[in-house]
């Protein structure tokens, strides 16, 4: 089958990092999406990593290690307005997305 | 930009009626739009895949007659949920891919169905 795992929730100070990890085991792959989604809200896409590796936009970075089939979304200088679900997601090999539970990131001042 | 539309954003209809609901990609052509429904502090379920032009293809346990997917232009699919039961009210969300490989999505705000 196919899933993938990330923590139900994850809390935090404001101005802290914070790491949100993601495991997958799919058929065929071709690259990890992250996406954000606040409450009521539609999810917006983050990063997306085909190659191994760190990507990095402002303070969001996402990674990926292809042979542990694992990658992490990382968020700097958390602000309050960060406070919202985030969704890793695999391109596999039919082109579709294959999306994790999400992890509800609380933040605290 | 990257804009996609999606109206309306709310309905309230009553057991036995239809529903439609568009989505729309606003600056950009859209290859492929996808359907997903979303029921609270869950994940997003895809509902069905469409290309402008051809049929939709649909996820296992999808009903195709319950839930029509038109893809009519590479800026318009509608979704048609049709005699409208209770146990359908969700969040309904559309996406579209500017190529065929759908890892970048862009999200409609989405449409909360409530069948009374």
């Amino acid at each position: 089958g196919q899933s993938l795992e990330q923590p139900s929730e994850v809390t935090a100070v404001e101005g802290a990092i914070v790491q949100i990890n993601c495991t997958y085991q799919t058929s065929g792959f071709y690259g990890l999406s992250w996406y954000q989604q606040h409450d009521g809200g539609a999810p917006t896409f983050l990063s997306y990593n085909g190659l191994d590796g760190l990507e990095e936009t402002g303070r969001f970075s996402s990674f990926l290690s292809r042979s542990d089939s694992y990658g992490y979304l990382l968020l700097q200088e958390l602000q309050m307005k960060d406070s919202a679900s985030y969704f890793c997601a695999v391109m596999d090999s039919n082109y579709q997305l294959i999306w994790g539970a999400g992890t509800k990131l609380i933040i605290k001042p | 930009g990257a804009v996609v539309s999606q109206h309306p954003s709310w309905v309230i209809c009553k057991s036995g009626t239809s529903v439609k609901i568009e989505c729309r990609s606003l600056d950009f052509q859209a290859t492929t739009m996808f359907w997903y429904r979303q029921f609270p502090k869950q994940s997003l379920m895809l509902m069905a895949t469409s290309n402008e032009g051809s049929k939709a293809t649909y996820e296992q346990g999808v009903e195709k007659d319950k839930f029509l997917i038109n893809h009519a232009s590479l800026t318009l699919s509608t979704l048609t949920v049709t005699s409208a039961h209770p146990e359908d009210s969700s969040f309904y969300i559309c996406s579209a891919s500017k190529g065929v490989g759908g890892y970048e999505q862009y999200f409609g705000p989405g449409t909360r169905l409530t069948v009374t």
